[in-house]
């Protein structure tokens, strides 16, 4: 079946201009989790959505990151006025079940974000 | 707070070679444990997780960890290196108390010399 995807794979943005990055979980997956990987480390916790209820977003970095899952399914990563150091490879995972937090995460490819 | 240390950016080892790539966490209780694989323009792929079950875990292709709570440790091994074992490896924790934050180590990269 069809795995995590993400797009765009690759996003170049001028500084200050805003994007939007999406992620298509696995049908079905309840969890859904937002990382930012900088270069040469590991994923960093950006935010945790349970369906479409965001119960943590204490890892976004800035209020010029806004993430939402209206339908409990696709999810989009907005970062407004964007920044060279918001240049990162951003990850999407989800996860079957909700609450445990020992539950495989099935990640994407990654956005690749390069602001100029 | 939890944490995860990877000691050792980059590891290199010999085709057939033992693979050991340490890991070693913080937390106040023993938390869920994993290890993820990065294949170059892929996303991580599960290796393994520690559940409070069995300390000695045995994932896919061969690998294997065991949880060492006196030594707050959960490094990877692997017996005999394959060529296509080279990739970034993360160790990562989770809470067993509640909460959804999964805290990844820096990576590992992993290279096999023929």
């Amino acid at each position: 079946g069809a795995g995590v995807s993400q797009s765009p794979r690759y996003k170049v943005a001028k500084r200050g201009q805003d994007v939007a990055l999406r992620c298509d979980p696995i049908s079905g997956h309840v969890s859904l989790f937002w990382y930012q990987q900088a270069l040469g480390q590991g994923p960093e916790f950006l935010t945790y959505f349970q369906n479409e209820a965001q119960l943590d977003k204490s890892g976004l970095p800035s209020d010029r990151f806004f993430a939402e899952r209206p339908e409990g399914s696709v999810s989009t990563l907005k970062i407004q006025r964007t920044q060279q150091e918001d240049s990162a490879v951003y990850l999407c995972a989800s996860s079957f079940t909700s609450g445990g937090s020992y539950n495989e995460q099935f990640f994407g490819p990654g956005t690749r974000l390069t602001v100029l | 707070a939890q944490s995860v240390t990877q000691l050792g950016s980059h590891v290199s080892v010999s085709e057939g070679a033992l693979v050991l790539l340490r890991c070693n966490y913080s937390s106040s209780v023993p938390p869920y444990l994993f290890w993820y694989v990065q294949y170059p323009n892929q996303g991580l792929q599960l290796l393994l997780k520690y559940t409070s079950a069995a300390t000695l875990v045995k994932g896919i292709n061969g690998f294997e960890a065991e949880f060492k709570k006196s030594e707050t440790s959960f490094h990877l091994t692997k017996p005999s290196a394959h060529m296509s074992d080279a990739a970034e490896y993360f160790c990562a924790v989770s809470p067993n108390t509640g909460g959804f934050k999964t805290i990844f180590g820096a990576g590992t990269r992993l290279f096999v010399k023929a």
